[in-house]
């Protein structure tokens, strides 16, 4: 089945605590999207792919860390996370140009 | 820099009665034009794109969209509205290789 696989699911952590959220894709595409999702500013693009090993900031990338050394594996790296990185984060994966995107299921972050 | 606008953060409707959920879209090449929906606890699901041809796009679950180019909208609509499509909805805008961006949504709230 074709599909971006986040993980985890649901994630509790402390300030200051450095984090990974995994995402993989299984279609090959050469596109890969990290967003946020809070109440009111719909989603925000954190970082973004166009192919391996290369990498560039959305509109929200202070705080966060991405890299792709490979193309199905697109990491979003919280170094030193804090309260107001609570939020629910998405993944997407794409072919690009009229394609459209296919998400993650989510993975939802809370930092105290 | 392209941007797309839901003007109403809810929408409410009765089970049977059309429905539209409007969006607007400033990008500085030709659009490519996406709706997606969202159920609680899930990721985004893709609904229809414009991306060239006829204005008015048919997609998933009875719903189309209407490509105006002159008002630079694309509402989305249904002509017959089931307590099932109550959903967070988002419009997106892409102008050909750029990334993808992301309207606040629109909540889309049907009552029996």
């Amino acid at each position: 089945e074709a599909q971006v696989t986040q993980n985890p699911r649901y994630l509790i952590t402390v300030t200051g605590k450095k984090l990974t959220v995994t995402c993989s894709q299984n279609m090959n595409h050469e596109y890969m999207s990290w967003y946020r999702q809070d109440p009111g500013l719909g989603l925000r693009q954190i970082y973004y792919s166009m192919n391996v090993e290369v990498t560039d900031k959305g509109d929200v990338p202070e705080g966060y860390k991405v890299s792709r050394k490979e193309k199905r594996n697109f990491p979003l790296i919280l170094e030193s996370p804090s309260p107001n990185q609570t939020s629910l984060y998405f993944c997407a994966s794409s072919q690009g140009g009229d394609y459209g995107y296919t998400f993650g299921s989510g993975t939802r972050l809370t930092v105290v | 820099a392209q941007s797309v606008a839901q003007p109403e953060d809810q929408v409410n409707v009765a089970e049977g009665n059309p429905l539209t959920v409007k969006c607007t879209y400033s990008v500085s090449g030709n659009p490519y034009l996406f709706w997606y929906v969202q159920y609680p606890n899930r990721g985004l699901q893709f609904l229809l794109k414009y991306i060239t041809g006829d204005n008015l796009v048919k997609g998933s679950y009875g719903f189309e969209a209407e490509f105006n180019k002159s008002q630079t909208s694309f509402h989305l609509k249904k002509p017959s509205a089931l307590v099932s499509d109550s959903a967070l909805y988002f419009c997106a805008v892409r102008d050909g290789y750029s990334t993808l961006t992301f309207g606040k949504g629109t909540m889309l709230l049907v009552s029996p």
